[in-house]
């Protein structure tokens, strides 16, 4: 089936380490996105990717890294210098296309201890 | 980034129509209005869109003031299954400009329904 897929679902990280969040698709988009999500607010947009080997940041990628050497792959990093690292992370992707609808994956929820 | 406006929160009874609104007054020309809702502990997804027109779909319908400035999504009958959180976003800019193909959430709107 196609979709896009995060992983792990749950991940648990002492303080200090770094952590790469996994995001595969294969609908074949060009375009992809990280957000964070907190209890009870919104999506915050982190990096976002129009193509391959290109990306730019959103509004909150301090602390953050990606990259994007395939189409179907936009890993995030979350680095020791994010200071409040545990959230909920949601990856998306979508045609580039204004009238496109975005896709998301199930999230994967980072627990800093 | 042209921003968009809801309400925090709204509430429905089972089986009535909600109108959920949302506010966006420096709507530029090419800004499409898309609508997304998510779900407790899942990733958002897709409802609607529209440039211009009124939209109908199997999940809601679209209905988007003549003057682009305000939208409203319209859930004809609400049920149990439609409690989440509503996002009302813009996407829009121009190609090569420095926020195409940004993607932007906000706050969204938290409907309940009661059964």
């Amino acid at each position: 089936d196609g979709g896009i897929t995060q992983s792990p679902k749950y991940l648990f990280r002492k303080e200090g380490q770094n952590v790469t969040l996994s995001c595969e698709q294969n609908l074949n988009h060009d375009a992809m996105y990280w957000y964070r999500q907190d209890p009870g607010q919104g999506l915050r947009l982190i990096y976002y990717s129009q193509i391959v080997n290109d990306f730019q940041k959103g509004d909150i990628a301090e602390g953050y890294s990606v990259s994007r050497e395939k189409k179907e792959s936009f890993p995030l990093t979350v680095t020791s210098a994010q200071k409040n690292p545990t959230a909920f992370y949601l990856c998306a992707s979508k045609r580039s296309e204004l009238n496109t609808e975005a896709f998301f994956g199930q999230g994967t929820r980072l627990t800093v201890v | 980034d042209a921003k968009t406006t809801q309400p925090n929160s709204m509430e429905s009874n089972e089986e009535e129509p909600v109108h959920l609104p949302c506010n966006h007054s420096t709507i530029s020309g090419t800004d499409y209005i898309h609508w997304y809702r998510q779900l407790p502990s899942q990733g958002p997804e897709y409802v609607i869109h529209g440039l211009t027109s009124n939209v109908n779909n199997r999940m809601a319908s679209l209905a988007i003031a003549e003057d682009r400035k305000s939208s409203t999504l319209i859930l004809h009958r609400a049920t149990l299954r439609d409690a989440a959180v509503y996002y009302c976003i813009l996407r829009g800019g121009n190609a090569g400009g420095t926020s195409y193909g940004k993607l932007t959430f906000g706050q969204g709107t938290i409907l309940t329904v009661h059964p």
